[in-house]
């Protein structure tokens, strides 16, 4: 069975917080990895890729732990215009695998 | 617009009634994903292409569902015979082998 798994919250946290959302996942086979972000009645957009070294991009901050199965995303400096959805998405058993999105975890900052 | 594009927007059709969606991938990207999003759940995986072939098509989808991406360019989802569970977004994104995917807007589909 394939499964990615996230808290689906919500998070509702103050502006300027710093939030975290991890996701695990059950094919120790997958390869890629990546974070999205969805807004209410939108499509799915690409946040980052998550590498093995962990990478950063202004205030998110994503990792990868293969050998617990899970990837985390961190937030820092929270804006209102980070409230929307975040899905943690699995390339499934290797190169030829296709995308497995979990159900996303909801943030909700607030002023 | 080089993004992936989806046609069309939106449909309501009866019970029943054959449904045909196409979705535009970008230009370079030999990878197709068809999903199925309903309020407040994830991408339900349906079926994806490498090029013209469908490499995988989830067992979720019933023998209603085919997918089709002839030349390895555009793609259609056809549904036969509607149901009303069959109300949802249909997503498209299409992707280089091991990238992320970029996403359509959807087609959002009402049955009647």
């Amino acid at each position: 069975r394939k499964e990615v798994e996230q808290d689906p919250g919500p998070f509702n946290v103050p502006e300027g917080a710093t939030v975290a959302f991890n996701c695990t996942y059950s094919n120790s086979a997958s390869q890629s990895f990546f974070w999205y972000r969805q807004d209410c009645r939108k499509e799915p957009k690409l946040l980052m890729s998550v590498y093995s070294s962990g990478n950063e991009d202004g205030r998110f901050t994503a990792q990868l732990n293969r050998a617990s199965q899970y990837i985390s995303l961190l937030i820092r400096d929270s804006k209102l215009s980070d409230s929307a959805t975040y899905l943690c998405v699995v390339n499934w058993g290797g190169s030829q695998g296709n995308l497995i999105f979990g159900k996303g975890t909801k943030l909700s900052v607030k002023p | 617009d080089t993004g992936v594009s989806q046609d069309p927007r939106h449909k309501i059709t009866k019970r029943g009634q054959n449904v045909t969606f196409r979705c535009d991938p970008i230009s370079e990207h030999n990878r197709l994903y068809w999903y199925r999003q309903t309020l407040g759940q994830g991408p339900e995986f349906l079926t994806y292409f490498q090029n013209e072939a469908q490499l995988e098509k989830s067992r979720l989808l019933s023998d209603r569902f085919s997918a089709e991406r002839p030349k390895g360019s555009f793609s259609t989802l056809e549904i036969q015979r509607t149901e009303q569970g069959d109300s949802a977004m249909y997503l498209c994104a299409s992707s280089l082998s091991g990238r992320g995917a970029f996403f359509g807007q959807g087609t959002r589909l009402t049955v009647v």
